[in-house]
């Protein structure tokens, strides 16, 4: 599985755009890139997953580049309720077969008034 | 529809007891997933069930086993309870076919050992 490193901790201020970084160095062919978010004293909950270039929902957009090396997770607009650890997985995806996530620290996100 | 939940919401036992948390998954899903996170750090994978059998283990000892139902809901059980196992203990559900790494986690399980 593949190593991810981000940042422990980043502050922001209300209404700002915050950009996560991932680094993903040894990221393989069939490996796809998963953001999740996480409460306290609550599950992780999925947040946006991509393979290449850029993929956008209603949360979040994700980032990739060419290389496939890092990723970015960007949150237009933050309000204080996006305070939360958020965690950069890469897993390859194959119906069928046991997928287990593999989690690091994660990124503390403290976004202030 | 009910997500994924997790019962009981909080527990204290002593060292040397035994433990047994469950899970129901979301509608529709058949695989089950359990994960224990310590203070501060991420959520690290225990095991995995599908079909009634455990289908993949993290590096977990064996006093960590579990069990999987035919209505897809799920137990983990823990035995001889060291404090180290003092943690939140999430259940995540999935569909096996989905071909998707998106995994719906219950509000988890906070076991304190003393």
């Amino acid at each position: 599985l593949a190593k991810t490193t981000q940042p422990i901790s980043m502050d922001s201020y209300e209404g700002q755009e915050v950009n996560i970084t991932c680094s993903h160095n040894n990221i393989a062919t069939n490996d796809y890139i998963t953001w999740y978010q996480q409460f306290p004293s609550q599950g992780p909950r999925f947040i946006i997953q991509g393979y290449k270039t850029k993929v956008t929902n209603e949360v979040a957009s994700l980032f990739i580049p060419a290389d496939r090396k890092s990723s970015t997770l960007s949150l237009p607009r933050v309000s204080l309720s996006d305070t939360a650890v958020y965690y950069c997985l890469v897993a390859p995806i194959s119906s069928g077969s046991a997928r287990q996530l593999t989690f690091g620290s994660g990124t503390q996100l403290t976004v202030l008034p | 529809d009910a997500g994924v939940t997790q019962s009981p919401t909080h527990l204290i036992k002593t060292r040397g007891q035994q433990v047994t948390l469950r899970c129901s998954p979301k509608s529709g899903h058949d695989t089950v997933s359990w994960y224990q996170q310590a203070l501060g750090q991420g959520p690290q994978f225990i095991f995995q069930y599908y079909e009634e059998e455990e289908r993949q283990r993290g590096n977990f000892p064996d006093r960590f086993s579990g069990h999987q139902f035919p209505n897809y809901s799920s137990e983990l059980n823990v035995n001889a309870l060291l404090l180290g196992d003092s943690a939140l203990y999430l259940c995540a559900s999935s569909l096996d076919r989905g071909g998707y790494n998106e995994q719906f986690f219950g509000p988890g399980t906070r076991l304190t050992v003393l």
